[in-house]
């Protein structure tokens, strides 16, 4: 399989549970990007990776949250001490970087996460 | 802070009528916009990606549309089917180095047999 993956596809949890979702990009790809999606409204940007350096981190990325790429390949994000509001869709992406003004970015099938 | 505003937010039409779906965005600084479907529970598809350069592009029945001065996408459906219900994203990216997207809230389209 040459597409995204994303692990696991649905994760049902208790507030104050920790929770790791993994993602595997196209084997290729240096860059990786999580977005967050609630119901009703498009993705946002969460973080992104290239190689294995975590370059960007959007506000809505709390102290809860952190994210690793260790070896450039695959990545984690982790909640800590989760809430109802963190209910989400989370969409991996990963994309080449190359010479020009875009990367086009290809996504997984996310991973939906309800805090209860 | 670039915002992407989709109208309408939903729209339902019978088989075989043409439709178009808007977007658009307030910040013209744009490298490309780009157009996904999503299937109710799933990820992104990739429908076209339209660079700040180019006016259009073509896909099977779908034609996107872009006015970056306006800061305007069309995305043109041609002779709706079924199979086409879901939801429409429209994305535009920015030019810092992330390239992150920016996205609308979608239009959900139902063609209804």
């Amino acid at each position: 399989d040459t597409g995204v993956s994303q692990d696991p596809r649905h994760k049902i949890t208790k507030r104050g549970q920790n929770v790791t979702f993994r993602c595997d990009p196209i084997s290729e790809h240096n860059r990786l990007y999580w977005y967050r999606q609630t119901l009703g409204q498009g993705p946002e940007f969460l973080t992104y990776f290239q190689n294995e350096a975590q370059l960007e981190k959007s506000r809505l990325l709390s102290d809860r949250f952190s994210a690793e790429r260790p070896k450039g390949s695959f990545s984690t994000l982790e909640i800590q001490r989760t809430e109802q509001g963190d209910s989400a869709m989370y969409l991996c992406a990963s994309s080449l970087l190359q010479a020009g003004p875009y990367n086009e970015q290809f996504f997984g099938p996310g991973t939906r996460l309800t805090v209860l | 802070k670039q915002e992407v505003t989709q109208i309408p937010a939903a729209l339902s039409v019978p088989e075989g009528e043409n439709l178009v779906l808007n977007c658009s965005f307030t910040d013209s600084a744009i490298y490309n916009l780009q157009w996904f479907r999503q299937d109710p529970g799933k990820g992104l598809t990739s429908l076209l990606l339209i660079q700040s350069s180019q006016r259009e592009q073509t896909s099977g029945r779908l034609n996107a549309s872009l006015d970056k001065s306006s800061g305007r996408s069309t995305l043109y459906i041609a002779a709706s089917q079924p199979g086409d219900s879901a939801t429409y994203l429209c994305a535009v990216i920015d030019q810092t180095g992330a390239n992150n997207l920016f996205f609308g809230t979608g239009t959900r389209l139902t063609v209804i047999p």
